[in-house]
């Protein structure tokens, strides 16, 4: 297995405008999250999928952003009415259920900006 | 609310000086403690998991400690393939999956 791969790798786009990123992760784990990273700053949680069901969301998640996982594999990540301030690193992590389940393997990322 | 101290910020050794990277942390009830290394533009690469004050885990020249406040990574002998910023979470105990990160240490080993 290749590991969790993101896609676009980078995205530029205008304030106001939508966009969406992909994630895919490792083929056998059930449980996926996703991060937001700025520049010198620590991954922070927005959300968590285990299987299909989003059991967790932050409160940095706003109503602007989306996420889905619709068949327990892939996910998508909607940014509406993009503003400056949500030009960041976008992570996604996968982890496998059971003894494991704490080791998250991250994909390499996408790059936003918003212009 | 979880909070992560890292320090420093940055460090810069000499390639063979060992030395340690500290982070505190505040969680109400520590289910686990993660060490992560990020290369630049990339996504952070798991090192260890330690769950409990006394626990230990070693990977090359790599040794992560924990007591009830805080964890170190110790660096033995360094290269200047260690080079990367090592960033350290917590999850807390009671089912939830948010982890909580630290800003980083950036660590420069010179040749």
């Amino acid at each position: 297995d290749t590991g969790v791969s993101q896609d676009p790798r980078h995205k530029i786009t205008k304030r106001g405008q939508n966009v969406t990123f992909r994630c895919d992760p490792i083929s056998e784990h059930n449980r996926l999250y996703w991060y937001r990273q700025t520049l010198g700053q620590g991954p922070e949680f927005l959300t968590y999928f285990q299987n299909e069901a989003q059991l967790e969301k932050s409160r940095l998640l706003s109503d602007r952003f989306s996420a889905e996982r619709p068949k327990g594999s892939f996910s998508t990540l909607e940014i509406q009415r993009t503003e400056q301030g949500d030009s960041a690193m976008y992570l996604c992590a996968s982890s496998p259920q059971g003894a494991s389940s704490y080791e998250q393997y991250f994909g390499p990322g996408t790059r936003l900006t918003v212009t | 609310e979880d909070q992560v101290t890292q320090s420093p910020e940055a460090l810069r050794l000499q390639e063979g000086e060992s030395s340690s990277l500290n982070c505190s942390y505040t969680v109400s009830g520590l289910r686990g403690l993660f060490w992560y290394r990020q290369d630049p533009g990339k996504g952070p690469e798991f090192l260890f998991t330690l769950y409990s004050a006394g626990e230990e885990k070693e990977k090359e020249r790599l040794k992560a400690t924990l007591t009830k406040k805080e964890s170190f990574l110790h660096i033995t002998a360094p290269k200047p393939e260690d080079s990367a910023t090592y960033l350290c979470a917590v999850r807390p105990s009671g089912g939830y999956q948010k982890v909580t990160f630290g800003i980083g240490t950036k660590l420069q080993v010179i040749p």
